[in-house]
């Protein structure tokens, strides 16, 4: 199976910053990359499909980039709805595999 | 509105068995593969398996090939896990998803069912 490795595992950011997340997948999966949040008690929410199509109803803060077995989540200016933890999720291969997720908390 | 409710969790000792369903509705469920994918508390989201369009074609996790049955039923609206020989480690939140339009993966989940598997 593929594996995905998120980075980092937590940040701590505050209101207005700009957020970087990381997802190195451990063999290339062309653009077959999605990103999801999820809040606690909550399903995940997807924010971004293809590596880098905003999911439609997503804020436009939210952008991904990446192809091959690096990507990135950007999050623009950072909003405080947008504390939550964050999973990448291939589905190049099967079985879906997804990252181990990045919690973003308050500073 | 596209829809997913879960139900059938609950609490039962390890070799029980389960059985999970999702009621959908706001879109034409029988046009759409659907997935399972789990939680264990306070752990990440694993994928659990897959079932195509009319039933044809499954795939499942490692973790729980043989154990467990996905099936629909398009008449219904309806989605099901099968669990036999529960173990604790599958104990976790477990969500009806369901597999969006062409390269769109999983768009549209339910809130989860909890299945606590304990003696």
């Amino acid at each position: 199976a593929i594996q995905m490795t998120q980075s980092p595992s937590s940040l701590s950011a505050s209101v207005g910053d700009r957020v970087t997340i990381t997802c190195r997948a451990s063999q290339g999966i062309t653009i077959n990359l999605g990103w999801y949040q999820q809040k606690p008690g909550k399903a995940p929410n997807l924010l971004i499909y293809a590596a880098s199509s905003l999911q439609s109803g997503v804020p436009s803060r939210f952008s991904g980039s990446g192809s091959g077995t690096d990507f990135t989540l950007t999050i623009s200016s950072l909003q405080p709805e947008d504390f939550a933890t964050y999973y990448c999720l291939q589905d190049s291969n099967y079985p879906p595999t997804f990252g181990q997720g990045t919690k973003v908390e308050i500073k | 509105e596209v829809q997913l409710v879960e139900s059938g969790g609950g609490l039962l000792p390890p070799g029980g068995s389960l059985r999970l369903s999702c009621a959908v509705s706001g879109f034409s469920f029988r046009s759409y593969w659907m997935h399972w994918v789990r939680q264990a508390p306070g752990k990440g989201l694993v994928w659990v398996s897959r079932i195509n369009y009319d039933g044809s074609d499954i795939i499942y996790a490692d973790s729980v090939k043989g154990r467990f049955t996905i099936s629909r039923d398009n008449a219904k609206n309806t989605l099901y896990l099968q669990m036999h020989s529960l173990r604790s480690e599958d104990t976790a939140v477990y969500y009806c998803v369901r597999e969006g339009d062409g390269n769109i993966p999983l768009d549209y989940w339910g809130q989860g069912t909890l299945v606590t598997v304990s003696p």
